[in-house]
């Protein structure tokens, strides 16, 4: 049963610290997203890939956020500093090209 | 970029009732997802659905693209459907497998 799976599940961090998640899409899909689910909020785009090439990043802060796809099998979303309104659940999806997105169990991220 | 409002925000209901949420969408898309969150966090793709109507056991969704508009159906309420049942739409005209604008959620409570 393939499933999108990211590391690490929960991550405490002070505010300063570099956080890095990592994503591994289903073998096959050609789309990446990265999502940030927050109480206030709710479910936010951050950044998407296909093809390993990124399409839209414009719901990261660029100052201090940035997503890259190193190989087919690995997204990676790293936060440089982290700030404590970082503390989210970022989840990683994949899918096909014009089809559903399979949701990852995401990463909760509380920086203190 | 497209906005997504759904309704009810919450909606608590007795076991059997039958169920509907609500989804308006600002910007014509070609496919409208309805997604489920159970209290674990974890995020299932329900359906993904471009026109007409889509069956799945007891949960059925609908769409009219004319009027911008989805419903979520649920027939014969059970406690295990309750979760939070998120509308999703693709953030820009014409997006497919493309990067999803939220609603904010129904938090669903079906009692026995």
């Amino acid at each position: 049963d393939a499933r999108v799976t990211q590391t690490p599940r929960h991550k405490v961090t002070e505010m300063g610290q570099e956080v890095t998640m990592r994503c591994q899409p289903i073998l096959g899909h050609n789309t990446v997203f990265w999502y940030r689910q927050t109480m206030m909020q709710g479910l936010e785009l951050l950044a998407y890939f296909r093809n390993r090439a990124p399409l839209d990043d414009s719901g990261m802060p660029k100052d201090r956020f940035s997503a890259e796809m190193p190989d087919a099998t690995l997204a990676t979303l790293k936060i440089q500093p982290s700030e404590p309104r970082d503390s989210a659940v970022y989840f990683c999806a994949s899918g096909p090209l014009k089809g559903e997105q399979y949701f990852g169990p995401g990463t909760r991220l509380t920086v203190t | 970029k497209n906005e997504v409002e759904q309704s009810p925000q919450n909606l608590t209901a007795q076991e059997g009732e039958f169920i509907t949420i609500n989804c308006s969408y600002s910007v014509g898309i070609s496919a409208l997802h309805w997604l489920q969150q159970h209290p674990g966090g974890g995020i299932v793709s329900l359906f993904m659905l471009s026109s007409g109507k889509k069956k799945h056991g007891r949960l059925i969704a609908t769409i009219n693209i004319q009027e911008k508009h989805s419903s979520l159906h649920i027939t014969a309420s059970h406690p295990r459907d309750s979760a939070v049942y998120i509308c999703a739409a693709p953030s820009f005209s014409g997006g497919g497998a493309d990067g999803l604008t939220f609603g904010k959620g129904t938090h669903l409570i079906i009692q026995p």
